[in-house]
């Protein structure tokens, strides 16, 4: 148990919807990561928040984005979906409390597009 | 950048026999490295991880991996696997300043035959 928790477990959607996808960090973390791992892949780093503030971006385009609260849960949007977008979302958590360079992964979230 | 090489897609293994899972690693500049499982239909799990230190370090569930600099390299190693071993497993690289995100290769698939 890493006390990160994501939300929806599974979801489906059709092409052209919008997703938001939630994830609560583990205590004492004030930075979140989102990858997305296709099925049979490794996972692939789409945006980091740290304190609130976008904090580094893979090779994502624009209509991937996010938000970090004060409690530094945070959201990952995806507009206008494709169908490539079909993959597990994992979000990863770190902090000073457990040094800053671990990052403790949630269960995953696994959207499929239509 | 940095990259990351897993150097073979799927081992399968017998039961108590022992197992290395190969990774090798490219960066110019001084890294972390970690080994994250990932058992079906979850999220990934850290196994262990090297910042400094002893080369040699061991993590969960009886596995350690030894870092060696001069090869770029981080192999895990278990000497008896069981079945509950089978898995994907994952070797990732982090640069060792700032908020920088996790590097993934494209992962080994573990499976134990009893």
């Amino acid at each position: 148990e890493t006390g990160v928790t994501q939300s929806p477990t599974h979801l489906i959607k059709t092409r052209g919807q919008q997703v938001t996808l939630r994830c609560s960090s583990q205590s004492g973390h004030n930075t979140v990561s989102w990858y997305q791992q296709a099925l049979g892949q490794g996972p692939q780093f789409i945006f980091q928040y740290y304190r609130e503030e976008e904090n580094g971006r893979g090779n994502f385009p624009p209509r991937f984005s996010g938000l970090q609260f004060p409690n530094y849960s945070s959201e990952l949007n995806v507009n206008a979906l494709e169908l490539d977008d079909s993959a597990l979302y994992l979000c990863a958590s770190s902090g000073t409390s457990g040094g800053q360079e671990t990052q403790y992964f949630g269960p995953g979230t696994r959207l499929l597009v239509l | 950048a940095q990259s990351v090489t897993q150097l073979d897609s799927q081992v399968p293994v017998f039961e108590e026999a022992p197992v290395e899972l190969r990774c090798n690693y490219s960066s110019s500049v001084s890294v972390y490295l970690f080994w994250y499982v990932q058992y079906p239909n979850q999220g990934l799990q850290l196994l262990l991880k090297y910042l400094s230190g002893s080369t040699l370090v061991k993590g969960i569930n009886g596995f350690e991996a030894e870092f060696n600099k001069s090869q770029t390299s981080f192999h895990l190693r278990k000497p008896s696997v069981h079945i509950s071993d089978t898995a994907e497993y994952f070797c990732a690289v982090i640069r060792n300043s700032g908020n920088t995100p996790l590097v993934f290769g494209k992962g080994t698939r573990l499976s134990v035959i009893a």
